[in-house]
């Protein structure tokens, strides 16, 4: 069973739309959550962490965690094209240095 | 965030030859840095766990001895992957964190053997 799950995609969505993302995890110790941006060719770029039950905004961006569920996801609203890229959920494992597991991603592509 | 470096952002190298990449923290001191690998359409895999004045604690079926990593400074992780193989090729990333929980990413570097 994989420890952190993600749809692979692509998710489609017209420009000016909302785009959800979603992820799952195994790891009920889990205490940190994290969602990257990689664009192809790219190193990963954060763009939300989120630790705590509820919802988290910051500009266009909302993470969402769901503890309970062991879900967490990430809305991007007024999609750009400049969206497109590829998103990583990551979750930390409940050890001394604290790693993260990363999902497959999900690739988003926003259409002008 | 944090700013980490990496050294060089690609490399080709022959197959049997070591092969040596830099990761370096710019702003802050980092006790550890993680190295992660990524194959194409993949997702990243954490190698090893890089402390400061210590051996690295490496994931399970990574080879210590193939993936060396040496700590030696606050600012600086090295990788260096020894008698590379073509199946080495690989996309290498190291992360540091800064004290709080999030992870910040190098550029990578890009490793082709032939």
């Amino acid at each position: 069973q994989k420890e952190v799950e993600q749809n692979s995609g692509p998710l489609s969505v017209p420009e000016g739309a909302i785009a959800s993302l979603n992820c799952t995890y195994s790891d009920r110790g889990s205490q940190s959550f994290f969602w990257y941006r990689q664009y192809s060719g790219k190193s990963p770029e954060l763009i939300m962490s989120i630790y705590s039950n509820g919802d988290k905004e910051d500009g266009r961006f909302t993470a969402q965690l769901n503890k309970a569920s062991q879900y967490v996801s990430l809305l991007i609203r007024d999609s750009q094209p400049s969206d497109s890229a590829t998103y990583l959920c990551a979750v930390s494992v409940n050890t001394g240095f604290q790693k993260l597991v990363f999902g497959t991603g999900t690739r988003l592509l926003v259409s002008p | 965030g944090a700013v980490v470096s990496q050294h060089p952002s690609w490399v080709i190298c022959k197959s049997g030859t070591s092969v040596k990449i830099e990761c370096r923290s710019l702003d802050f001191q980092a006790t550890t840095m993680f190295w992660y690998r990524q194959f194409p359409k993949q997702s990243l895999m954490l190698m090893a766990t890089s402390n400061e004045g210590s051996k690295a604690t490496y994931e399970q079926g990574v080879e210590k001895d193939k993936f060396l990593i040496n700590h030696a400074s606050l600012t600086l992780s090295t990788l260096t992957v020894t008698s590379a193989h073509p199946e080495d090729s690989s996309f290498y990333i190291c992360t540091t964190r800064t004290g709080g929980r999030e992870q910040y990413f190098g550029p990578g570097t890009r490793l082709t053997v032939t």
